[in-house]
């Protein structure tokens, strides 16, 4: 059981928007900044929004990342068959001394 | 561009200690945290631990009994080793290399780029 909840799985049609939710609590989402990574099919995990909602370098506009209060959103617009991929958000817990990550959100393209 | 280079023994027995070794090369070694995280087959990713270019290091609380980090920034490379692996321990491990948010690495931390992961095995 992880200490950040995501949805196991969305799905949506290419050119749509999806959402991506991350539940946490007071220790870790709720004091701390949150970052997003995607993981291609057999590949490792890539950053693409840290401090909650900044965008790293050729990480294009269409993924956007927001936070209120203890949860976090990622936003994928204008989605496209590449974007198929697990998700998963990470912060650090101030209770728990660690970084946490999400149980990570798998995104189909339909 | 930064790239990291991971390599260690794929295949493990029961209490048996894991090694695995990440080289540097494209950047600075200094300033940053360097990270080990791993990913169970189907499961999440988890924190294993980081540590700095002086040798500083913070560990996961529920595998620090178990982990040992440590760094030669001479030849640019850090290395984990966690022992007395049980199957529980199977998992994908990345090195990678950490920021910390706004230079406090207790509001957060951020990890670019990855290693590209070794599948470390614990069977008897």
């Amino acid at each position: 059981q992880s200490v950040l909840t995501q949805p196991p799985s969305v799905s949506a049609a290419p050119g749509q928007k999806v959402t991506i939710s991350c539940s946490g609590s007071s220790s870790n989402i709720g004091i701390n900044f949150v970052s997003w990574y995607q993981q291609l099919p057999g590949t490792a995990p890539k950053l693409l929004i840290y401090d909650n909602n900044k965008r790293p370098s050729g990480i294009r506009d269409r993924f956007s990342g927001s936070k209120s209060g203890t949860s976090a959103t990622l936003v994928i617009t204008r989605l496209q068959t590449g974007d198929e991929a697990d998700y998963h958000c990470e912060t650090w817990d101030g209770s728990l001394s660690s970084v946490v990550f999400g149980g990570g959100t798998r995104l189909t393209i339909l | 561009q930064v790239q990291l280079q991971q390599w260690g023994a794929g295949l493990l027995k029961p209490s048996e200690t894991l090694s695995l070794t990440c080289a540097v090369s494209g950047g600075s070694f200094s300033g940053y945290i360097w990270s080990w995280i791993r990913q169970p087959p189907g499961k999440a990713l988890a924190w294993i631990g980081d540590i700095s270019h002086i040798g500083m290091a913070s560990y996961n609380p529920s595998l620090k009994s178990r982990v040992t980090l440590s760094v030669d920034a001479s030849r640019g490379r850090f290395s984990l080793r966690l022992n007395s692996v049980t199957a529980a321990d199977t998992a994908v491990y990345y090195c990678a290399r950490g920021f910390c948010s706004g230079g406090n690495c207790y509001l957060g931390r951020r990890f670019d780029p990855w290693g590209r992961g070794i599948l470390v095995t614990v069977s008897s």
